[in-house]
């Protein structure tokens, strides 16, 4: 079955202290992973999608990165509005599953 | 931007009622989504919809739910009997093309059965 887990569950920064979430995955056949930026009483906003080992890519403090079995969503000199709920899904050959989710706060 | 709109932001129902949940994707997506989340817990995928029909579902949606596109805009899901475990926020999302294309939420819609 496919598994999607997040890690830390939540991250607490400084502005300008840089960090890394982690998303860990097993999935059967890979179609795309993607990132997404959840606020308080909204829906999941979309950041990246991911298809294959060794991608990247770049938004302005943000980049993902992904591995067979892994992804990392870098912050680099995060601010207080970085501040939000970090969600990743992986597509395989079922349906769309979603991790947990890392609560990220950035502190001024 | 466009955006994916859900109506209503929040809907109250007694225990049994049916109730039915509405969503204007973005107008030339193609792809139809529904999800829940229950307080605290992950977004769990209910439904896809494309050409008109379901093209993949879920475990949790069972003959309880339905899923319809009533006209060119619209894109309802439909739950009835409702229980006190169907209190969640329900989510729906749109993707332009292929169903590995980014989806696009909107805001949801909190249910809260009584």
């Amino acid at each position: 079955e496919d598994q999607v887990t997040q890690s830390p569950e939540a991250l607490r920064l400084q502005e300008g202290e840089s960090s890394s979430l982690n998303c860990s995955y097993t999935v059967s056949g890979l179609r795309g992973l993607f990132w997404y930026r959840q606020d308080p009483g909204k829906g999941p906003e979309f950041l990246f999608t991911l298809y294959s080992a060794g991608e990247e890519k770049e938004k302005e403090r943000l980049k993902a990165t992904l591995t067979k079995k892994e992804s990392f969503l870098h912050i680099t000199a995060p601010k207080p509005e970085d501040s939000a709920t970090y969600l990743c899904a992986v597509l395989g050959e079922g349906d769309m599953r979603f991790g947990a989710g890392t609560r990220l706060t950035v502190k001024p | 931007e466009p955006e994916v709109t859900q109506t209503p932001s929040h809907q109250v129902t007694q225990m049994g009622q049916e109730v039915i949940l509405r969503c204007v994707p973005i107008s030339n997506h193609l792809y139809f989504y529904w999800y829940r989340q229950i307080l605290g817990q992950k977004v769990e995928f209910l439904v896809s919809f494309y050409n008109n029909e379901i093209s993949e579902k879920s475990e949790i949606f069972d003959d309880q739910f339905s899923v319809e596109r009533p006209d060119g805009s619209n894109f309802t899901l439909k739950i009835r009997s409702t229980k006190l475990e169907d209190s969640a926020m329900y989510f729906c999302a749109s993707s332009l093309g292929a169903v590995n294309q980014p989806q696009h939420f909107g805001d949801g819609t909190r249910l809260s059965i009584l």
